[in-house]
Protein backbone atom coordinates (compact mmCIF):
# COMPACT_ATOMS: atom_id res chain seq x y z
CA UNK A 1 0.00 0.00 0.00
CA UNK A 2 1.36 3.38 -1.26
CA UNK A 3 2.45 5.77 2.06
CA UNK A 4 3.59 9.01 1.66
CA UNK A 5 5.82 10.84 4.33
CA UNK A 6 7.01 14.09 5.15
CA UNK A 7 10.29 14.92 6.75
CA UNK A 8 12.17 18.56 7.47
CA UNK A 9 12.93 20.53 10.35
CA UNK A 10 9.47 21.84 12.29
CA UNK A 11 11.17 25.24 13.15
CA UNK A 12 12.30 28.04 10.22
CA UNK A 13 13.72 31.49 10.86
CA UNK A 14 11.84 34.36 8.76
CA UNK A 15 13.68 35.33 5.64
CA UNK A 16 15.47 31.70 5.49
CA UNK A 17 14.69 28.66 3.44
CA UNK A 18 11.64 25.69 4.16
CA UNK A 19 13.17 22.47 2.82
CA UNK A 20 11.00 19.60 3.44
CA UNK A 21 11.25 16.08 1.46
CA UNK A 22 8.41 13.83 1.02
CA UNK A 23 9.04 9.63 0.98
CA UNK A 24 7.06 7.20 -0.81
CA UNK A 25 6.72 4.02 0.65
CA UNK A 26 5.15 1.28 -1.50
CA UNK A 27 5.31 2.38 -4.64
CA UNK A 28 7.68 3.83 -7.62
CA UNK A 29 8.03 7.34 -8.32
CA UNK A 30 9.17 6.09 -11.69
CA UNK A 31 5.96 6.28 -12.89
CA UNK A 32 4.70 8.15 -16.08
CA UNK A 33 1.04 7.98 -14.39
CA UNK A 34 1.48 10.18 -11.16
CA UNK A 35 2.77 13.84 -10.99
CA UNK A 36 3.60 14.17 -6.96
CA UNK A 37 2.78 17.15 -5.06
CA UNK A 38 1.95 19.94 -2.81
CA UNK A 39 -0.63 21.24 -0.50
CA UNK A 40 -0.03 23.81 2.27
CA UNK A 41 -3.03 24.27 5.44
CA UNK A 42 -2.26 27.19 7.68
CA UNK A 43 -4.12 26.65 11.00
CA UNK A 44 -7.21 27.33 10.87
CA UNK A 45 -7.52 27.61 7.47
CA UNK A 46 -8.12 26.05 3.80
CA UNK A 47 -6.09 23.79 1.91
CA UNK A 48 -3.80 25.75 -0.63
CA UNK A 49 -1.89 23.61 -3.53
CA UNK A 50 1.59 24.80 -3.98
CA UNK A 51 2.99 22.80 -6.83
CA UNK A 52 3.44 19.51 -8.30
CA UNK A 53 6.16 17.64 -10.15
CA UNK A 54 6.64 14.81 -13.06
CA UNK A 55 9.56 12.02 -12.18
CA UNK A 56 10.97 13.80 -15.63
CA UNK A 57 11.33 16.46 -13.85
CA UNK A 58 8.80 18.85 -15.32
CA UNK A 59 7.13 20.84 -12.13
CA UNK A 60 4.17 23.06 -12.02
CA UNK A 61 4.10 25.96 -9.38
CA UNK A 62 1.19 28.37 -7.87
CA UNK A 63 1.33 31.66 -8.94
CA UNK A 64 1.10 33.40 -5.90
CA UNK A 65 4.24 31.40 -4.94
CA UNK A 66 6.14 31.41 -7.81
CA UNK A 67 9.44 32.91 -7.53
CA UNK A 68 9.88 31.17 -3.78
CA UNK A 69 9.23 27.87 -4.48
CA UNK A 70 11.19 25.09 -6.16
CA UNK A 71 10.28 21.45 -6.23
CA UNK A 72 12.01 18.43 -6.88
CA UNK A 73 12.44 14.85 -7.42
CA UNK A 74 14.90 12.21 -7.34
CA UNK A 75 13.36 9.43 -7.82
CA UNK A 76 16.18 7.00 -7.18
CA UNK A 77 16.00 7.88 -2.99
CA UNK A 78 12.20 7.60 -3.84
CA UNK A 79 12.00 11.05 -2.67
CA UNK A 80 10.43 14.63 -3.71
CA UNK A 81 11.34 18.08 -1.65
CA UNK A 82 9.87 21.48 -1.08
CA UNK A 83 11.71 24.80 -1.15
CA UNK A 84 10.42 27.71 -0.29
CA UNK A 85 12.20 31.04 0.34
CA UNK A 86 12.33 34.14 1.96
CA UNK A 87 9.20 32.38 4.85
CA UNK A 88 7.09 34.74 6.70
CA UNK A 89 4.88 34.02 9.83
CA UNK A 90 1.98 33.89 7.11
CA UNK A 91 4.04 30.47 5.53
CA UNK A 92 3.11 28.84 9.08
CA UNK A 93 0.97 25.85 7.88
CA UNK A 94 0.96 21.78 7.84
CA UNK A 95 2.44 20.95 4.53
CA UNK A 96 1.78 17.56 3.42
CA UNK A 97 2.44 15.79 0.17
CA UNK A 98 0.23 13.53 -1.88
CA UNK A 99 0.29 11.88 -5.34
CA UNK A 100 -2.01 13.06 -8.73
CA UNK A 101 -3.37 10.51 -10.80
CA UNK A 102 -2.67 11.78 -14.47
CA UNK A 103 -5.55 11.19 -17.45
CA UNK A 104 -4.36 12.32 -20.99
CA UNK A 105 -1.03 13.91 -19.64
CA UNK A 106 -2.89 16.13 -17.03
CA UNK A 107 -2.91 15.27 -13.26
CA UNK A 108 -6.77 15.69 -11.72
CA UNK A 109 -6.53 15.21 -7.97
CA UNK A 110 -5.00 13.90 -4.89
CA UNK A 111 -5.51 10.07 -4.66
CA UNK A 112 -3.23 9.76 -1.47
CA UNK A 113 -1.25 12.01 1.39
CA UNK A 114 1.12 11.90 3.49
CA UNK A 115 0.40 12.94 7.05
CA UNK A 116 1.65 16.29 7.11
CA UNK A 117 4.19 18.05 9.11
CA UNK A 118 3.45 21.05 10.54
CA UNK A 119 6.27 23.89 9.82
CA UNK A 120 6.35 27.21 12.11
CA UNK A 121 7.98 30.30 10.73
CA UNK A 122 9.58 32.28 13.98
CA UNK A 123 12.67 33.93 15.07
CA UNK B 1 -6.64 31.92 -9.13
CA UNK B 2 -8.82 32.53 -6.32
CA UNK B 3 -10.20 29.81 -4.11
CA UNK B 4 -13.34 28.40 -5.14
CA UNK B 5 -16.86 29.71 -3.49
CA UNK B 6 -17.77 26.82 -0.84
CA UNK B 7 -20.36 28.01 2.20
CA UNK B 8 -18.79 27.81 5.48
CA UNK B 9 -21.23 25.26 6.72
CA UNK B 10 -24.28 23.34 6.56
CA UNK B 11 -26.29 20.66 8.88
CA UNK B 12 -28.34 18.15 8.41
CA UNK B 13 -29.95 15.47 10.70
CA UNK B 14 -28.96 11.67 10.36
CA UNK B 15 -31.16 10.00 7.38
CA UNK B 16 -31.38 13.57 5.73
CA UNK B 17 -29.31 15.11 2.01
CA UNK B 18 -27.32 17.91 2.10
CA UNK B 19 -25.49 19.30 -0.70
CA UNK B 20 -22.25 21.53 -0.50
CA UNK B 21 -21.88 23.66 -3.19
CA UNK B 22 -18.04 24.61 -4.84
CA UNK B 23 -18.49 27.64 -7.33
CA UNK B 24 -15.74 28.47 -9.60
CA UNK B 25 -15.02 30.25 -12.82
CA UNK B 26 -15.12 29.29 -16.87
CA UNK B 27 -11.01 28.88 -16.32
CA UNK B 28 -11.53 26.31 -13.47
CA UNK B 29 -14.68 24.59 -12.46
CA UNK B 30 -16.48 25.60 -15.58
CA UNK B 31 -13.42 24.52 -18.07
CA UNK B 32 -12.61 20.94 -17.18
CA UNK B 33 -14.18 17.78 -15.85
CA UNK B 34 -11.56 17.67 -12.93
CA UNK B 35 -13.47 18.52 -9.80
CA UNK B 36 -12.57 16.34 -6.65
CA UNK B 37 -13.99 16.36 -3.08
CA UNK B 38 -11.99 15.61 -0.13
CA UNK B 39 -13.02 14.40 3.14
CA UNK B 40 -11.11 16.00 6.19
CA UNK B 41 -11.13 15.04 10.22
CA UNK B 42 -9.79 17.24 12.56
CA UNK B 43 -5.85 16.28 12.71
CA UNK B 44 -6.35 13.90 9.52
CA UNK B 45 -4.77 14.00 6.45
CA UNK B 46 -7.54 14.64 3.71
CA UNK B 47 -9.43 11.86 1.78
CA UNK B 48 -10.56 12.04 -1.62
CA UNK B 49 -14.06 11.19 -2.15
CA UNK B 50 -15.34 11.94 -5.21
CA UNK B 51 -13.30 12.79 -8.21
CA UNK B 52 -13.74 13.50 -12.11
CA UNK B 53 -16.61 15.51 -10.62
CA UNK B 54 -18.67 12.32 -10.19
CA UNK B 55 -16.64 9.61 -9.57
CA UNK B 56 -16.06 7.40 -6.26
CA UNK B 57 -12.81 6.28 -5.27
CA UNK B 58 -13.26 2.10 -4.39
CA UNK B 59 -14.30 2.25 -0.71
CA UNK B 60 -16.49 5.31 -0.49
CA UNK B 61 -19.98 4.97 0.40
CA UNK B 62 -22.58 5.50 -2.57
CA UNK B 63 -24.11 7.78 -0.39
CA UNK B 64 -21.49 10.07 -1.29
CA UNK B 65 -22.36 11.83 -5.10
CA UNK B 66 -20.84 14.79 -7.04
CA UNK B 67 -22.33 16.73 -9.80
CA UNK B 68 -21.47 20.10 -12.06
CA UNK B 69 -23.74 22.46 -14.19
CA UNK B 70 -21.92 25.45 -15.61
CA UNK B 71 -19.25 26.70 -13.12
CA UNK B 72 -20.47 24.88 -10.01
CA UNK B 73 -20.13 21.89 -9.04
CA UNK B 74 -21.65 20.32 -5.73
CA UNK B 75 -21.89 17.33 -3.48
CA UNK B 76 -24.33 15.23 -1.74
CA UNK B 77 -24.26 13.26 1.02
CA UNK B 78 -27.36 11.63 1.61
CA UNK B 79 -28.89 9.16 4.25
CA UNK B 80 -26.48 11.55 6.28
CA UNK B 81 -24.84 9.42 9.30
CA UNK B 82 -22.83 10.40 12.59
CA UNK B 83 -19.44 9.92 10.82
CA UNK B 84 -20.29 12.34 7.62
CA UNK B 85 -19.19 15.16 10.15
CA UNK B 86 -16.25 16.51 8.77
CA UNK B 87 -15.03 19.16 6.84
CA UNK B 88 -15.17 19.07 3.02
CA UNK B 89 -13.04 20.52 0.33
CA UNK B 90 -13.72 20.79 -3.25
CA UNK B 91 -10.79 21.06 -5.78
CA UNK B 92 -10.98 21.98 -9.68
CA UNK B 93 -8.17 21.56 -12.31
CA UNK B 94 -7.32 25.33 -13.30
CA UNK B 95 -5.08 24.55 -16.36
CA UNK B 96 -1.39 24.66 -17.09
CA UNK B 97 -1.13 21.43 -14.61
CA UNK B 98 -2.74 24.22 -11.44
CA UNK B 99 -5.15 23.34 -8.70
CA UNK B 100 -7.56 25.92 -6.73
CA UNK B 101 -9.14 24.50 -3.70
CA UNK B 102 -12.26 25.82 -2.17
CA UNK B 103 -12.31 27.51 1.38
CA UNK B 104 -13.75 24.49 3.63
CA UNK B 105 -17.68 23.33 4.67
CA UNK B 106 -18.07 22.47 7.84
CA UNK B 107 -20.69 19.66 7.98
CA UNK B 108 -22.32 19.19 11.07
CA UNK B 109 -24.82 16.21 11.52
CA UNK B 110 -27.27 17.50 14.06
Amino acid sequence: QLQLQESGPGLVKPSETLSLTCTVFGGTIFNFNYHWGWVRQPPGRGLEWIGSIHYSGSAYYSPSLKGRVTISVDPSKHQFSLNLGSVTAADTAIYSCARLPVTMRVPHYFDSWGQGALVTVSS
Amino acid sequence: QSALTQPRSVSGSPGQSVTISCTGTSSDVGGYNFVSWYQQYPGKAPRVIIFDVNKRPSGVPDRFSGSKSGDTASLTISGLQAEDEAEYYCCSYAGTFAFVFGEATKLTVL
